[in-house]
């Protein structure tokens, strides 16, 4: 079935840095986008940006530009979030979504937990 | 940037029908999806397309974008409708995606 995989929990010190992977299965990898979601505790859902594995390109919102890269290996079906310059307020669950059709997330995974603490 | 209004909160009694209201900007030019997510779960697609609904979702879900605002209709609510829902669009000014802030439904 289709279906996202995320890597696990991560514990980071502030300042540092962090990278998710999205495990891809059940589908063609290269045909459709990746978007990363994050939702801080008891908050709502943040987009971060998009990246296309047919061609890698990327778009990110300004708040998180020149902070957070996205990047894909379509040999492995893997997409990755790597997130710089760690800070208390980016303490967030992590999820990766596929992206369809006109722009609607239909597949998620699981999160990956991300705390930021000194 | 552009910016998504909901109600923070929907209340409504089993077997009655809830309305969560999505605002913004000529939003009838835009395509609106909306999530429902339970506590400690991801969110999951209810509705896309403005009113389109994935295979598995039930039919008391229905969306309509004829204006400001779009909404999305939960017919004949049941206790496990009690979620957060989310609306969501793709600006194309801007080129980003946007969510709303979300909308807690409680069945009462």
């Amino acid at each position: 079935q289709v279906q996202l995989v995320q890597s696990g929990g991560e514990v980071k010190r502030p300042g540092a840095s962090v990278k998710v992977s999205c495990k891809a299965s059940g589908y063609s990898f290269s045909s459709y986008g990746i978007s990363w979601v994050r939702q801080a505790p008891g908050q709502g859902l943040e987009w971060m940006g998009w990246i296309s594995p047919y061609n890698g390109n990327t778009k990110y919102p300004q708040k998180l530009q020149g902070r957070a890269t996205m990047t894909t290996d379509t040999s492995t079906t893997t997409a990755y979030m790597e997130l710089r310059t760690l800070r208390s307020d980016d303490t967030a669950l992590y999820y990766c979504v596929r992206v369809v059709g006109q722009g609607s997330f239909d597949i998620w995974g699981q999160g990956t937990m991300v705390t930021v603490s000194s | 940037s552009y910016v998504l209004t909901q109600p923070p909160s929907v209340s409504v009694a089993p077997g009655q029908t809830a309305r969560i209201t999505c605002g913004g900007d000529n939003i009838g030019s835009k395509t609106v999806h909306w999530y429902q997510q339970k506590p400690g779960q991801a969110p999951v697609l209810v509705v896309y397309d403005d009113s389109d609904r994935p295979s598995g979702i039930p039919e008391r879900f229905s969306g309509s974008n004829t204006g400001n605002p779009a909404i999305l209709t939960i017919s004949r609510v049941e206790a496990g409708d009690e979620a957060d829902y989310y609306c969501q669009v793709w600006d194309s000014s801007s080129d980003l995606y946007v969510f709303g802030a979300g909308t807690k439904v409680t069945v009462l």
